[in-house]
């Protein structure tokens, strides 16, 4: 099994919908990430959560929340989806120290029409 | 503010070329780590190397390679007769660690690799 398993792995949906993208992980790690990719800009952060009681703001937040149910899980809301914010969702799990490397998921490809 | 460029947005060479990809940081800090991934046509980040600020070694693990130069602010990636399985997105990370015990990677924005047949 993956170390960050992230469902759905594709999904579209529609403006105006509400969607949630899950993330469970498996290395046992505190800090959990959601990124987003689009083409020629990298990765961004959304959010990241050093543990179930923090919850940080990336510096693309607008538009997205985040909950953190337990110590595995991570999710990430589209409140209300936008075609703008069609792109690849990355979860991804590190270490306690900043020298770790982050686990990423498999990503979830997401289209907003 | 910390900042990764990469300033090779797509590079296309021909099998068994080598090829070097480029990666420059920006940070005010003494302590930080870099971070290479892959991205393959599949979409999945896999790790490659991780290198400590003090620690300018170069390092090489068969056909890559990665020269790090505090200098220049430098950490770049060489593959040594590149092969078409390593076509891909290579994507430079930096993490530098806050006096609050957090700290948060930044990733540049990815040079794509084409190795041709």
């Amino acid at each position: 099994d993956a170390d960050v398993t992230q469902t759905p792995r594709n999904r579209i949906t529609k403006t105006g919908k509400r969607i949630m993208l899950e993330c469970s992980q498996t290395k046992g790690h505190d800090r959990m990430y959601w990124y987003r990719q689009d083409p020629g800009l990298g990765l961004r952060l959304i959010y990241y959560s050093f543990d179930v009681k923090d919850i940080n703001k990336g510096e693309i937040s607008d538009g997205y929340s985040v909950s953190r149910q337990a110590q595995a899980k991570f999710s990430l809301s589209l409140e209300s989806a936008i075609p703008n914010q069609t792109a690849l969702y990355f979860c991804a799990t590190s270490g306690a120290g900043a020298d770790t490397e982050a686990f990423f998921g498999q990503g979830t490809r997401l289209t907003v029409v | 503010a910390q900042k990764v460029t990469q300033a090779q947005t797509e590079i296309s060479v021909v099998e068994k070329e080598d090829v070097t990809l480029d990666c420059v940081y920006e940070t005010r800090d003494t302590t930080y780590y870099l971070f290479w991934y892959k991205q393959p046509p599949s979409g999945e980040l896999v790790f490659l190397i991780r290198r400590n600020s003090f620690d300018e070694q170069n390092e090489i693990s068969g056909r890559y390679s990665w020269n790090f130069q505090k200098s220049t602010s430098s950490f770049n990636f060489t593959i040594t007769a590149s092969q078409v399985v390593d076509s891909a997105v290579y994507f430079c990370a930096l993490s530098e660690a806050f006096t609050s015990g957090t700290y948060k990677y930044i990733f540049g924005t990815g040079t794509r690799l084409k190795v041709l047949a």
